[in-house]
């Protein structure tokens, strides 16, 4: 069974930062891409990052370009979003997301890791 | 950037109904769209990916087509379980894109 675990929310001030973990289950994990995606409250879905299978691709939002940074270890299957300069405008429940391969589309979800940006 | 643009944000129905929803792309995707359920709460679900294929598990009622830049998102008789938020998704090119969401409610 596939499953997505996502860890790392909580609350920060205005400038700081954060680690969101996502761990993998139930699936060859580097074959996949892998997607952080956010919901700010009561709004619609964001995408906020991508990497390949094997890390040799990455996008960003332009939203986050610069501030955050997307990895992934393939042994831990495990992926990561450190977000530095955190801005209230960042508060969001934070969705992993895998993708899919030869077509394209986020298959599994996690349950979401909420961040809360405020002073 | 690809904008999407869903049509409407939000529909009032009954059960037993049949609803459209429409996502339209500022420019074209190809079939590269994808459309979700959200439920208040809980993570999005896939529904469709590449425009029309419908995943394991969804039932038949719900169905997609379109291609380039117009799409849409049936569901032929409304269930109690399909009021929910809908999303569309364009896979096409970086940035990714969501639809702003269809909220869909009982009459």
């Amino acid at each position: 069974e596939v499953q997505l675990v996502e860890s790392g929310g909580g609350l920060v001030k205005p400038g700081g930062s954060l680690r969101l973990s996502c761990a993998a289950s139930g699936f060859t994990f580097n074959s996949h891409s892998m997607n952080w995606v956010r919901q700010a409250p009561g709004k619609g879905l964001e995408w906020v990052s991508s990497i390949s299978g094997d890390s040799n691709y990455i996008y960003y939002a332009d939203s986050v370009k610069g501030r955050f940074t997307i990895s992934r270890d393939n042994a831990k299957n495990s992926l990561y979003l450190q977000m530095n300069s955190l801005r209230a405008e960042d508060s969001a429940v934070y969705y992993c997301a895998r993708g899919g391969i030869k077509v394209f589309m986020y298959d599994y979800w996690g349950q979401g890791t909420l961040v809360t940006v405020s002073s | 950037d690809i904008q999407l643009t869903q049509s409407p944000s939000f529909l009032s129905a009954s059960v037993g109904d049949r609803v459209t929803i429409t996502c339209r792309a500022s420019q074209g995707i190809s079939s590269h769209l994808a459309w979700y359920q959200q439920k208040p709460g809980k993570a999005p679900k896939l529904l469709i990916s590449a425009a029309s294929t419908l995943q394991s598990g969804v039932p038949s009622r719900f169905s997609g087509s379109g291609s380039g830049t117009e799409f849409t998102l049936t569901i032929s008789s409304l269930q109690p379980e399909d009021f929910a938020t809908y999303y569309c998704q364009q896979l096409n090119t970086y940035p990714i894109a969501f639809g702003q969401g269809t909220r869909l409610e009982i009459k």
